[in-house]
């Protein structure tokens, strides 16, 4: 499975959209892109995955470029509940196993 | 409610001693996971199971030992060769293939 490149921290402002980048440009053309984030002391949350078309769903939106070599995930209008380490993965749909690298620490600040 | 359940939530383990780690789900989910999570670190993938009777190693199996002898639990055995297995130590399960893995509440592990 291809690596993954994210800040190690971010701020963003209650109210604001944030924006969450990852490289990833070594994926493959079978690589789906998967976010999942994490507040502090509990399991990993699932947010949304998309393989090369931009994805949106009730929490987030993913923004994959047309090289497919990078994304943002986007909150659009962030909380102070979205402050957790959100994680980029990429990986083959078919792949069970997942790796987690060490993600972005997001701070929403009020 | 359907979900996954990790216990206990905190264990204190003795020098040269073996422990394990409950992981239970209720989802009908062939395959299950283990991953542990160091102060400020990413998971770590330790052992997966994408059906009963079979399971593979991650990238940190050393020290560990698993059995998958039921569908609905996974349990993980912390050896007494694992010699710092101080951690965070998270479950999880998903339909093989399928994009979503959903998590316990993880099991704190340290050594007294």
């Amino acid at each position: 499975d291809a690596k993954t490149t994210q800040p190690p921290s971010m701020d963003c402002a209650e109210g604001r959209a944030a924006n969450l980048p990852c490289n990833h440009s070594t994926i493959s053309g079978n690589e789906y892109v998967y976010w999942y984030r994490q507040i502090h002391s509990q399991g990993p949350q699932y947010i949304i995955h998309g393989l090369k078309n931009n994805e949106t769903n009730e929490m987030a939106s993913l923004i994959i470029t047309e090289d497919r070599k990078s994304s943002t995930l986007i909150l659009p209008h962030a909380t102070l509940r979205d402050t957790a380490v959100y994680y980029c993965i990429v990986r083959v749909d078919h792949n069970n196993d997942m790796r987690f690298g060490a993600g972005t620490r997001l701070t929403v600040k009020p | 409610d359907g979900g996954i359940t990790q216990s206990p939530k905190y264990l204190f383990r003795k020098e040269g001693q073996n422990v394990t780690l409950s992981c239970e789900q209720n989802l009908n989910h062939d395959a299950m996971y283990w991953y542990r999570q160091d102060p400020g670190q990413g998971l770590r993938l330790i052992y997966y199971s994408q059906i009963v009777n079979d399971f593979q190693k991650g990238d940190i199996a050393e020290g560990y030992s698993v059995s998958r002898e039921k569908k609905e639990s996974f349990p993980l055995t912390v050896t007494s060769a694992q010699k710092n297995p101080t951690a965070f130590y998270l479950c999880a399960s998903s339909i093989p293939g399928k994009e979503k893995l959903f998590f316990g509440s993880g099991t704190q592990l340290s050594v007294l």
